[in-house]
């Protein structure tokens, strides 16, 4: 079956530390993997996407995310933290034949400490 | 670019009523829309998908008499909730898509149902 993990719920860092939330995927066709932010009473933005090629993929507000496909992983990373990034995350999954359907994580709030 | 509008962003209204919510795509022919519900502190849960021109197909478990979808244009979907219950309120969030195999979705800023 198809499935997202995002296996922390919450995650506290302190602004200008690294910060790594991590994806893992269940998918039997080849997948295409994006990654967006959610802000309170807000849609959702997205934050960069992969979908062949070069497996580190750079997105907006500096963040960036590996795919590794031995590890059915997805992780997003940004080197420093800033107060604004304090939001919901959520990784999410598709494939070519689903018509352009997405499969969503649980979410990973993020908050920042000063 | 890739702007989605969804209107309105918040709506109060009495047990029974009908409510109707709109999800623009403002910058680029959506050929495809999606329907979400997201409950507090939950992820997105997809309602339905809608292609232009075409009936919407829903998800298991979702009433299409209670949540009726139009998507009359390449950059107009409508959700209509149908006579309205407290158990209908939440955030109801829309997305939409170019066509293509690598076009992402890209959301509305949700629309925040609340039924008295």
């Amino acid at each position: 079956a198809q499935s997202v993990t995002q296996p922390d719920i919450h995650i506290t860092v302190s602004e200008g530390a690294s910060l790594e939330l991590r994806c893992n995927y269940s998918y039997g066709a080849t997948p295409y993997l994006f990654w967006y932010v959610q802000s309170p009473g807000q849609g959702l933005q997205l934050l960069l996407k992969y979908f062949s090629g070069d497996t580190l993929v750079q997105g907006i507000k500096g963040f960036e995310a590996e795919f590794k496909r031995s590890q059915s992983s997805f992780n997003l990373r940004k080197p420093s933290v800033h107060w604004s990034d304090a939001a919901e995350y959520f990784c999410a999954v598709g494939a070519y034949n689903q018509g352009g359907k997405l499969i969503f994580g649980q979410g990973t709030e993020l908050s920042v400490k000063p | 670019g890739a702007v989605v509008s969804q209107h309105p962003s918040w709506v109060i209204c009495k047990s029974g009523t009908s409510v109707k919510i709109e999800c623009r795509s403002l910058d680029f022919q959506a050929t495809t829309m999606f329907w979400y519900r997201q409950f507090p502190k939950q992820s997105l849960m997809l309602m339905a998908t809608s292609n232009e021109g075409s009936k919407a197909t829903y998800e298991q478990g979702v009433e299409k008499d209670k949540f009726l979808i139009n998507h009359a244009s390449l950059t107009l979907s409508t959700l209509t909730v149908t006579s309205a219950h407290p158990e209908d309120s939440s955030f109801y969030i829309c997305s939409a898509r170019e066509a293509g195999p690598n076009q992402p979705q890209h959301f509305g800023d949700g629309t925040r149902l609340s039924i008295l």
